[in-house]
C-alpha cells in the first residue's frame, strides 16, 4: 500500500511562507493527494486536494511534483491560528478508506 | 447547517460498561467514518460505511460494533469498555469519491475508569 511520509515537526514565523513537504513515493495513477489539518481540541479540517496539477484555493495552495512521488503544501502567510497538525493522505490506494498518518506539527512563532 | 454532530461529547464509563456514540449528518453523505485519537497520536479508523445499511472493518475494529440503519446516522458501540479504549473518537462523512473532502465532527471525549 502507497504511504505517506511527512517531517514531525515545522517551525515558522508569522507573516512568512509554509512549505510542508510530503513523499509519496509508490503513489498509484489514480490516486488522489489531499491534506488536512487538526487545531488544538479540533476535529480535522479539510485544506486542499489534487490530481496531477498545482491547486490554489483560500487556505493554502497545493505543489505536486511532476512525477507525483512528493507535493507541498504551501501556506503563503502563517499566522498564529494556522498552528497544527497538518496531514498528507493519499485517497484512492485504500479503497473507501480515508487513512490518516502521523502528520506535521506546525508551530508558528510571533 | 449543522454539518455533523457527535453526540454525547464528554464520557465517563466504568470498565465493562456498554455505550453508543452517535454520529448524525445532514449533508445528505453517502460515506461516513468513525475513529479514535489517542494522545499525541494520529487518528486511526475503526469502521466506515459507503452507504446505508453497509459498514466495513478499518485499522483497529476490535472491540467495537458499528450500524449504519438511516443514512444520516452512524452508531458506535462499546460492548464492555476497557481502560485502553479512553481516547478522544470522531466521526467523518463524505460524499463518496476519491477527489471528495470529508467533513470531522468536534469529537467525543472518552474515559474508561
Amino acid at each position: 500500500d502507497a504511504k505517506t511520509t511527512q517531517p514531525n515537526s515545522m517551525e515558522s514565523n508569522e507573516e512568512e511562507p509554509v512549505h510542508l513537504p510530503c513523499n509519496h513515493s509508490t503513489i498509484s495513477g489514480t490516486d488522489y493527494i489531499h491534506w488536512y489539518r487538526q487545531l488544538p481540541s479540533q476535529g480535522p479540517e479539510y485544506v486542499i486536494h489534487g490530481l496531477t496539477s498545482n491547486v490554489n484555493n483560500r487556505m493554502a495552495s497545493l505543489a505536486i511534483a511532476e512525477d507525483r512521488k512528493s507535493s507541498t503544501l504551501i501556506l503563503h502567510r502563517a499566522t498564529l491560528r494556522d498552528a497544527a497538525v497538518y496531514y498528507c493522505i493519499l485517497k484512492g490506494e485504500y479503497g473507501n478508506k480515508l487513512v490518516f498518518g502521523a502528520g506535521t506539527i506546525l508551530r508558528v512563532k510571533s | 447547517n449543522a454539518g455533523v454532530t457527535q453526540t454525547p461529547k464528554f464520557r465517563v464509563l466504568k470498565t465493562g460498561q456498554s455505550m453508543t456514540l452517535l454520529c448524525a449528518q445532514d449533508m445528505n453523505h453517502e460515506y461516513m467514518y468513525w475513529y479514535r485519537q489517542d494522545p499525541g497520536m494520529g487518528l486511526r479508523l475503526i469502521h466506515y460505511s459507503v452507504g446505508e445499511g453497509t459498514t466495513a472493518k478499518g485499522e483497529v475494529p476490535d472491540g467495537y460494533n458499528v450500524s449504519r440503519l438511516k443514512k444520516q446516522n452512524f452508531l458506535l458501540g462499546l460492548e464492555s469498555a476497557a481502560p485502553s479504549q479512553t481516547s478522544v473518537y470522531f466521526c467523518a462523512s463524505s460524499p463518496g469519491g476519491d477527489y471528495t473532502e470529508a467533513f470531522f465532527g468536534q469529537g467525543t471525549r472518552l474515559t474508561v475508569v
